[in-house]
Parts: C-alpha cells; structure tokens; sequence
C-alpha cells in the first residue's frame, strides 16, 4: 500500500517556542491531507484538511493563526504548531488518501515543557 | 451531522477468549471503515465495508454491515496478543477521493496472555 512518512516522530520543546511537523507521501500525490490530534485514550480528532495550494480548512475550534498549515507540494503538507503551551502537548497524525484508502503517517508526539 | 457510537470502550478478555465491537449510528451509511491502532502507534486501515449486510473474513476477524447500514461489528475468533489495540469504526461520508472521516470513540482490546 501506499506510505506516508512523518517527521520528526518525537518532540520536545520549551513553551513559547514553535514545532514544525511535516508529513511526506513517498509514492503518491496527495492533493489533501488530513491532520489529526489524538490525546491519550481517546480518538482521532480532525483538525483540519490541508489543500495542495490554496487554504487550509479548520474545524470548528481550531485555531488557523497558531496551527498553521502549508500543503505546497503534492507531496508535502507542514503543520507548525506556533507559541506552543503544554496543553498543545498531544500526538499530532497526518493522513493522505490514495485510491478511496486513508494512509496514517506514523505520528509525531510533542511535549511541550 | 453524522455520528457513530462504539461500543463498549474497553474490553479485557482472556487469550483464546472471542471478541466483539459494534459500530452504531441513528443514520444510514454510505459504507463504514475499520481501522486499527496498536499502543503507541497510527492508525492502519483493515476492511471496508459498502454493501447492505455484507459480511467479510479476515482470518480470525469477521467484519458486518447491518441489513439497515445503520450498523457493523468487528468479530475476533480466538484473540491473540497480536489482536491488542483500539478497534476505530470509522465513517466514509462523501463521494471522491479527498474526504474527511469521521471517527468512532474506539474499542480498546487487552488481551491476557
């Protein structure tokens, strides 16, 4: 199936500092990715749909100015976490679809100190 | 909107013991998604399911879709240690390749050796 990687896979970093994760597909094109926050025992939730050269779409709560997202290549979708506080502090999954299948990269867990 | 309710959140059986998880939603789908999470890791697809009371095998896994599409199951005969994780029954609103899923809460299997 199709790959997608995420790096860096582990983050630690002071508040008020800025974390950018980036999330490749290796061996297809991604018009759209998804990033994803997870928090311990609970499920995946959607923070936005990253869109290959235009705007990134926000759901409701999430905040566009401190999680930016820039998806400029078919293959490459950054998200930065700005001003970073503990409780941004989570495990951050992107996804790319491929032929109607989700493809997870392996995650990023930040720890903000 | 759409929701889909999972049931139950956790379950601890013993090695050798079957399993169950049941996706449930107030509104017909479109077709339904399973993926599963191993501690610490992301999320990988496992079956999709489009038909009205579909049933498909996965070796020991065994994955339904309700004559009403209003539900699914997951069945595991024999767990295993391999079988830990959480369960996603995940749905697959839209047409087209870039669409948002929306998540079940999970089903987190502990299985005693």
């Amino acid at each position: 199936g199709a790959v997608v990687s995420q790096h860096p896979s582990r983050v630690i970093c002071k508040s008020g500092t800025s974390v950018k994760i980036e999330c490749r597909s290796l061996d297809f094109q991604a018009t759209t990715m998804f990033w994803y926050r997870q928090f311990p025992k609970q499920s995946l939730m959607l923070m936005a749909t990253s869109n290959e050269g235009s705007k990134a779409t926000y759901e409701q709560g999430v905040e566009k100015d401190k999680f930016l997202i820039n998806h400029a290549s078919l293959t490459l979708s950054t998200l930065t976490v700005t001003s970073a506080h503990p409780e941004d502090s989570s495990f951050y999954i992107c996804s790319a679809p491929d032929l109607g299948t989700q493809y997870f990269g392996p995650g990023t867990r930040l720890l903000v100190l | 909107g759409q929701q889909v309710m999972q049931i139950p959140q956790y379950q601890h059986v013993q090695e050798g013991e079957d399993f169950t998880t049941y996706c449930n939603s107030s509104t017909t789908l479109s077709n339904i998604q399973w993926y599963k999470q191993r501690p610490g890791g992301h999320p990988v697809f496992l079956i999709q399911l489009v038909k009205s009371g579909e049933v498909k095998k996965q070796k020991r896994l065994t994955f339904q879709f309700g004559e009403a599409k209003k539900n699914s199951s997951l069945h595991i005969t024999a767990t295993q240690t391999t079988d830990v994780g959480t369960y996603f029954c995940v749905l697959y609103p839209n047409a087209g390749n870039n669409r948002k899923l929306i998540w079940g809460l999970g089903t987190s299997l502990a299985v005693n050796p």
